[in-house]
């Protein structure tokens, strides 16, 4: 079965600083998807970004940004400069070409001012 | 614009009751999932389905049933309520390939 790892439960950074959250996964297959989530306070799940595994180009959304590294299965998001706003717990997610997705465990951001 | 909704948003209830929470969706997604999130353990899968009349165990289904008469809509059925599925519930659809699941806000379920 798939595994999606979060090493760092909670993370902290400096508002205007950059931080870098680390998933990683374990699967056999070479096709997939790669998500991040962040859920704030309000409990809602938002999509932040997400990655084809068969493009190489690391995708980015604005102050977001991932580090694919697809031999290590190493999937990392950078948030350049942190806003209060982006003060939530981030959740990594893999869906290969079937229709189930799994999830980390979370990172739990707090963004001091 | 198209959205997933949950209720209620919050339940209180008592061991041994039935209870059932709502999923209704508008973006005419064939795959529809439930989800328990817990501190320490994330997001984990209980049941989901692929289409109509389809309907599958996910990682922590003892307990819980569900069914899928139409697309809009995949009720979570709580059989007999036990103090370990106090939780929040999720649900949440999608459609094929590479595209995200969208989430509804949750449920906070308490089992006193």
């Amino acid at each position: 079965a798939q595994t999606v790892t979060q090493s760092q439960p909670e993370m902290s950074v400096q508002e205007a600083e950059t931080v870098t959250l680390s998933c990683t996964y374990d699967t056999s297959e070479s096709d997939y998807y790669l998500f991040w989530y962040k859920q704030p306070p309000s409990r809602q799940m938002i999509l932040v970004i997400r990655q084809e595994a068969y493009k190489q180009q690391n995708a980015t959304e604005n102050r977001f940004s991932v580090n694919f590294q697809k031999a290590a299965k190493s999937f990392s998001l950078k948030i350049s400069d942190s806003q209060l706003g982006d003060a939530a717990m981030y959740f990594c997610a893999y869906r290969h070409t079937g229709n189930q997705f799994y999830f980390g465990t979370g990172t739990s951001l707090t963004v001091i001012p | 614009d198209a959205e997933i909704t949950q209720s209620p948003r919050h339940k209180i209830t008592e061991t041994g009751r039935q209870v059932t929470l709502a999923c209704h969706q508008t973006w005419n997604h064939n795959n529809m999932f439930w989800y328990r999130q817990d501190l320490g353990h994330g997001l984990r899968l209980i049941h989901y389905s692929y289409g109509v009349q389809d309907t599958n165990k996910g990682e922590v289904s003892d307990g819980y049933s569900v069914s899928r008469s139409n697309t809009e809509d995949l009720p979570l059925t709580l059989e007999s309520a036990a103090s370990s599925q106090t939780s929040v519930y999720f649900c949440a659809s999608s459609e094929s390939g590479d595209q995200p699941q969208h989430f509804g806000d949750g449920t906070r379920l308490s089992i006193l």
